[in-house]
């Protein structure tokens, strides 16, 4: 079983819906991330979270809502899909440390019509 | 924020080794060099990070220019398996990490 897990891989929704993208992992780490990748693109960070108590905005929150609902879980939440927001999400999870090494999971793609 | 230019795409053949540059003039002095890669439909993976010496790993090795404005990501004997976007990123923390284009790696058979 992968480390990082996603669900759902893979969502159509309309314009308007809320969506809820999970993420669940097995590493016992304190740290989490949800990024955004758009075609041809670098990741860029939506929100962090360096323990259950502890959640930051990333540089692109705008639209977008987060809980911690236990250190192995992290969801992302847009409240009300907009076409723009079509692109694949990725969680990931580190140690502590400026150095830390991340870990994703697979990815959940995401197409708001 | 450091930025970073690397090509946007290489190619190699397989079993050669492969020299993936990146240039980083803007680095700050407590900036680490981190390298990921993103195989195709994956997230991305860590492959390497240093600070100013060279480092090697099971994957690979990083070459880092002594004035830090420039690094190079080794992969001593490529396979198809490598083929995939590979990323540098200069960081000083997880969130402050600056994802640009990456280079997207080729290889022949």
């Amino acid at each position: 079983d992968a480390d990082v897990t996603q669900t759902p891989r893979n969502r159509i929704t309309k314009t308007g819906k809320r969506i809820m993208l999970e993420c669940s992992q097995t590493k016992g780490h304190d740290r989490m991330y949800w990024y955004r990748q758009d075609p041809g693109l670098g990741l860029r960070l939506i929100y962090y979270s360096f323990d259950v108590k502890d959640i930051n905005k990333g540089e692109i929150s705008d639209g977008y809502s987060v809980s911690r609902q236990a250190q192995a879980k992290f969801s992302l939440s847009l409240e009300s899909a907009i076409p723009n927001q079509t692109a694949l999400y990725f969680c990931a999870t580190s140690e502590p440390g400026d150095t830390g090494e991340l870990f994703f999971g697979e990815g959940s793609r995401l197409t708001v019509l | 924020d450091a930025k970073t230019t690397q090509p946007n795409s290489m190619e190699s053949n397989e079993e050669e080794p492969v020299h993936l540059p990146c240039n980083h003039s803007t680095i700050s002095g407590t900036d680490y060099i981190h390298w990921y890669r993103q195989l195709p439909s994956q997230g991305p993976e860590y492959v390497i990070h240093g600070l100013t010496s060279n480092v090697n790993n099971r994957m690979a090795s990083l070459a880092i220019a002594e004035d830090r404005k420039s690094s190079t990501l080794i992969l001593h004997r490529a396979t198809l398996r490598d083929a995939a976007v590979y990323y540098c990123i200069p960081r000083r923390s997880n969130y402050q990490l600056i994802w640009g284009a990456g280079t997207k790696l080729i290889i022949k058979p």
